[in-house]
């Protein structure tokens, strides 16, 4: 089954305690992004990635890295998250090859900064 | 800048139809996406265009003007189920969306 996984799913932490979502896709597909979606803002791009060791900052990269060492990976990393950075994660991935392809999100990753 | 418009709130009633509009002021992009979401939960695929016209899946169809700026989704034969916010992408590689459309569909 064609599916992108996130984990945590929730998460709860405190300001400047590293932690770091990973998220995995199983369709062989090039291009990968994070997002994350709050109230009224609609979902925003954090980072993306085209393909192998080639990473990108969308529209909010602030506070966040990623890696793209394989793949099928995408991790998430937040080196000292703060409060602001509270929100509803996702991850997604679609193909570059074909013009169209869908565009599969995670679950999502609830995320709360103390 | 990619300022990407949906209006906030619709309401229709099932069975009807209706169309949910997206305006947008940029100079190039790859295609336009749009995506059903329902409270909680991830967005999924609906339809991408790249070129200006209508592409119809089933009950869904989406067009695109590139000129004008514009794009809608048209829902047909509205269902309950059908109750969710839609999300519109321009897709120039990174991936702007609006802020999104919550449709209620009342019996």
């Amino acid at each position: 089954e064609a599916q992108v996984t996130q984990n945590p799913r929730y998460l709860i932490t405190v300001t400047g305690k590293k932690l770091t979502v990973t998220c995995s896709q199983n369709m062989n597909h090039e291009y990968m992004s994070w997002y994350r979606q709050d109230p009224g803002l609609g979902l925003r791009q954090i980072y993306y990635s085209m393909n192998v060791e080639v990473t990108d900052k969308g529209d909010v990269p602030e506070g966040y890295k990623v890696s793209r060492k394989e793949k099928r990976n995408f991790p998430l990393i937040l080196e000292s998250p703060s409060p602001n950075q509270t929100s509803l994660y996702f991850c997604a991935s679609t193909s570059m090859r074909a013009a169209g392809e869908t565009q599969y999100f995670g679950p999502g990753t609830r995320l709360l900064v103390l | 800048g990619q300022n990407i418009d949906q209006p906030t709130e619709m309401t229709a009633t099932e069975g009807a139809i209706v169309q949910i509009n997206c305006t947008y002021q940029t100079s190039g992009f790859n295609g336009l996406f749009w995506y059903q979401q329902h409270a909680g939960e991830a967005p999924t695929f609906l339809s991408y265009n790249v070129l200006d016209g209508l592409e119809e899946k089933g009950r869904f169809s989406s067009f695109l003007s590139r000129s004008k700026g514009y794009s809608y989704l048209l829902l047909k034969e509205l269902q309950m189920k059908d109750s969710a916010s839609y999300l519109c992408a321009l897709n120039n590689n990174d991936m702007r969306f609006g802020a999104g459309t919550r449709l209620t569909v009342k019996p």
